[in-house]
């Protein structure tokens, strides 16, 4: 089945905990982003990759990084998380090129700094 | 700077009615526009995607059609059930780094 799978889906952290949110997709899409949702706000990308070894900053890109070092798969990394990183996180992909681009996206990691 | 805006922000209608989500955009140099379906606490289901070069998709009992040059979509909904409750997302995706801009949604309650 062609999917988006976050882990985890929910998370409990301190702040200044490291921890890092994975997301792999099996459509082989050269293209992956993270957005955060929040109430009055809606989804806002935070980053993106157009394929491997590129990445690039979305609208609200402090406090997180990124890698894709292969590519289906995009984790999304809080060096030192804090208390307004608390949000459903949205990891997606969609094919780059041609004339159909569906975003895919995860179920969700809805994640709380403490 | 592209917006999108999606009115009302919430619907109630009764089991068997049909029903017209709106969505605006400032920018109307848009690569696709796409309709969104997303249930309480769970990701996002895409429904439809309008190419900038189409007027409208279907799809079941929905129907989506954009009007590029006055920056407008619709998402009809014939025949509404319980079963499509939930919180409808329209985005448009512009040509440059394939960002998606999202509205803040449509709630849609149907009661049986």
């Amino acid at each position: 089945e062609a999917q988006v799978t976050q882990n985890p889906r929910y998370l409990i952290t301190v702040t200044g905990k490291k921890l890092t949110v994975t997301c792999s997709q099996n459509m082989n899409h050269e293209y992956m982003s993270w957005y955060r949702q929040d109430p009055g706000l809606g989804l806002r990308q935070i980053y993106y990759s157009m394929n491997v070894e590129v990445t690039d900053k979305g609208d609200v890109p402090e406090g997180y990084k990124v890698s894709r070092k292969e590519k289906r798969n995009f984790p999304l990394i809080l060096e030192s998380p804090s208390p307004n990183q608390t949000s459903l996180y949205f990891c997606a992909s969609s094919l780059f090129e041609g004339p159909v681009q569906f975003y895919t996206f995860g179920s969700g990691t809805r994640l709380t700094v403490v | 700077k592209q917006e999108v805006t999606q009115i009302p922000a919430a619907l109630s209608v009764p089991e068997g009615e049909n029903l017209v989500l709106n969505c605006s955009f400032t920018d109307s140099a848009i690569y696709n526009l796409q309709w969104f379906r997303q249930d309480p606490g769970k990701g996002l289901t895409s429904l439809l995607l309008i190419q900038s070069s189409q007027r409208e998709q279907t799809s079941g009992r929905l129907n989506a059609s954009l009007d590029k040059s006055s920056g407008r979509s619709t998402l009809y909904i014939a025949a509404s059930q319980p079963g499509d409750s939930a919180t409808y997302l329209c985005a448009v995706r512009n040509g440059q780094g394939g960002k998606l801009i999202f509205g803040q949604g449509t709630e849609l309650s149907v009661k049986p």
